[in-house]
């Protein structure tokens, strides 16, 4: 089974600052995704960014960035230039890449981080 | 396009009843997942739908069951209700067509907040 750990549980940055938030995994899979996702006090879940385990390269959105280390079960998010309105819940997931429709798929979730940009 | 919607957003239930909750997926999405939000067990998997077949479950009991219709429509049904089903219950829908932009990837519905007095 899988398993997502982020150890920070809560984070503060200043406005326009930068903050990296934690996540360390474990699989035996060797094909997978990692997510981030924000979660804010409305509780609607939001897609932050997507990280393939095949693929080496660390993926970006804008001001959000990874920085993935797979031999290390590492991903961590770096979110650039803080605005107000990332304050929320950040949520680090796996899922096993599906292998053809019989195969299913689920997100397995770490405990969440709290992260509150202050101006 | 419309996103996932759930139905009802909120509802309020007594231990001993019975409740069931909807979930309509993006247009064109086949696979459709639910997920308890609580605050001791964060987020769990409860079981994913493909094509009206549940092909993967999570360590729920046999109270919390499932279907999914032919529009890809997924409904969820908790019996015998217990004070700790009080949660947020998401649903997730997901495209396996890889000529999708962003297939493999979960989109979450807004979530029926249950609470079980």
């Amino acid at each position: 089974a899988q398993t997502v750990t982020q150890s920070q549980p809560e984070m503060s940055v200043q406005e326009a600052e930068t903050v990296t938030l934690s996540c360390t995994y474990d699989t035996s899979e060797n094909n997978y995704y990692l997510f981030w996702y924000k979660q804010p006090p409305s509780r609607q879940m939001i897609l932050v960014i997507r990280q393939e385990a095949y693929k080496q390269q660390n993926a970006t959105e804008n001001r959000f960035s990874v920085n993935f280390q797979k031999a290390a079960k590492s991903f961590s998010l770096k979110i650039s230039d803080s605005q107000l309105g990332d304050t929320a819940m950040y949520f680090c997931a796996f899922m096993n890449r599906p292998q053809g429709e019989t195969s299913g798929s689920r997100l397995t979730f770490g405990e969440g981080t709290q992260l509150t940009v202050n101006p | 396009k419309a996103g996932v919607t759930q139905t009802p957003r909120y509802l309020i239930k007594t231990r001993g009843q019975q409740v069931t909750l909807s979930c309509s997926p993006i247009s064109g999405h086949r696979s459709v997942s639910w997920y308890q939000q609580t605050p001791g067990q964060g987020l769990q998997f409860l079981f994913e739908y493909f094509s009206e077949t549940q092909r993967n479950k999570g360590n729920f009991p046999g109270r919390f069951s499932g279907r999914q219709f032919s529009n890809s429509r997924s409904e969820m049904n908790v019996s015998t209700l217990e004070l700790g089903d009080s949660a947020l219950y998401l649903c997730a829908s997901m495209s396996w067509d890889a000529r999708v932009e962003r297939h493999n990837e979960q989109f979450f519905g807004p979530g029926t907040r249950l609470t079980v007095l």
